[in-house]
This record gives structure tokens, C-alpha cells and sequence, in this order.
């Protein structure tokens, strides 16, 4: 079966930086996406990872240890508009659909 | 990156009545395209794979008789909700891959999403 795990919730102060931490167990593995999504809005892309190790794209960053079956998603210098829900989800073989996690809503406070 | 589109983007209909909710792949063809149902504070739940010229294949516990799929085409792929009862009401979201590349990796590209209210 497929099982994607992540905190349903987490808070941090505006500047700071949080760390989403995701776990997983497919049956097969292609990749690890996370996406941004605000209420309402639809996922928008913010990272891959296939190959271990980490992956730096500006305030985000993201995280993939394939043996551990881990990832985590790094924000850095947190701004009110972070606040969101970040999907984990994984991609298997061929042109499967995407596994998503349930979710992790961030609030940035001030 | 390559752009979905979805119409409407949200709509109120009455109980027993059916809504069709289109999914269209606006810069590149798209064989295969995913149909997702969000409920609030809720992930994405995958309800079926729309295959272009072939039966769509739907997930476990999802109707295939009420939720009616159709991929007509390379870039279109239909939802209908068949008379649509208020436990229907969800955030309805498409997806599909470029194949041909114009996504940096094998990702897929969500529509903006339909909001469906059935009173």
C-alpha cells in the first residue's frame, strides 16, 4: 500500500525557519515533489527531489534520504504569505498518478 | 511550465441536478489526466485516471456511474456529477504531465481548481 506522513500542523514566527519533515512507504519510487497550496487555490510546485541529498531553491529547500523513506522541506526567513498547506507527495513508475500526504497547514505569525 | 485550465471555476447547482466540469491542457497534449476531490482542511484524494480514447479508471470507493469521465481529446477531459447531492460538494481539481518537456521534471500541473456547492 501507499502511506505519506506529515505533521497536520505546525506555527512559526515571521523570520524564522521551519521544517516540514515527511516519511513515506510506496510500492515503487520515482521522485518526491512537495507543492504549495493556499485555501482554495490549487497546488502550485515548489520542489523534486529523486536523488539523496539536498536541494537548494532560494528561501526553499528540500531534503530526500531514499533509504530512510524521508524528506523534509526547509523555509527560511518566513513571511506572512508562507502561510499555507505543503503536500509531500510521490511519484512511482511510469505516468502514475501522484500519492499525496494529507498536508501540513503552516501559520506564520508575527 | 505547462498550463491547465479548468471551467467553471466554481458553481452552484440544486440538488438531483448534474454538472459537467471540463479540464483542458491549454499548451500541450495530455493522454492521461487525474481527477482529485478536496474537502476542506483535507488533502487531495484521488478519484479516477481519465485515459484519452479509453474507460476511465476509477480509484476505490468512488462511483463511476455518478461521477461520469470523458477524455475526448488530447487536451479535454470531462467530469460530470450526476444528479449531485450536497455530500458532493468539494473542491474538484485536474491534473496532468507534459510529456513532451516542458515541465523541468515528471510533475504535474493542477488546474485551478472547481468549487461545486450542491444546495
Amino acid at each position: 500500500g501507499q502511506n505519506i506522513d506529515q505533521p497536520t500542523e505546525m506555527t512559526a514566527t515571521e523570520g524564522a525557519i521551519v521544517q516540514i519533515n515527511c516519511t513515506y512507504q510506496t510500492s515503487g519510487f520515482n521522485g518526491l515533489f512537495w507543492y504549495q497550496q493556499h485555501a482554495g487555490e490549487a497546488p502550485t510546485f515548489l520542489s523534486y527531489n529523486v536523488l539523496d541529498g539536498l536541494e537548494e531553491k532560494g528561501r526553499f529547500s528540500s531534503f530526500l534520504s531514499r533509504s530512510k523513506g524521508y524528506s523534509y522541506l526547509l523555509l527560511k526567513e518566513l513571511q506572512m504569505k508562507d502561510s499555507a498547506s505543503y503536500l509531500c507527495a510521490v511519484s512511482r513508475a511510469g505516468n502514475t498518478p501522484l500519492v499525496f500526504g494529507k498536508g501540513t497547514r503552516l501559520s506564520v505569525i508575527a | 511550465g505547462a498550463v491547465v485550465s479548468q471551467h467553471p471555476s466554481w458553481v452552484i447547482c440544486k440538488s438531483g441536478t448534474s454538472v459537467k466540469i471540463e479540464c483542458r491542457s491549454l499548451d500541450f497534449q495530455a493522454t492521461t489526466m487525474f481527477w482529485y476531490r478536496q474537502f476542506p482542511k483535507q488533502s487531495l484524494m484521488l478519484m479516477a485516471t481519465s485515459n484519452e480514447g479509453s474507460k476511465a479508471t476509477y480509484e476505490q470507493g468512488v462511483e463511476k456511474d455518478k461521477f461520469l469521465i470523458n477524455h475526448a481529446s488530447l487536451t479535454l477531459s470531462t467530469l460530470t456529477v450526476t444528479s449531485a447531492h450536497p455530500e458532493d460538494s468539494s473542491f474538484y481539481i485536474c491534473s496532468a504531465r507534459d510529456w513532451g518537456g516542458s515541465g523541468s521534471y515528471n510533475e504535474q500541473f493542477f488546474g485551478p481548481g472547481t468549487r461545486l456547492t450542491v444546495l
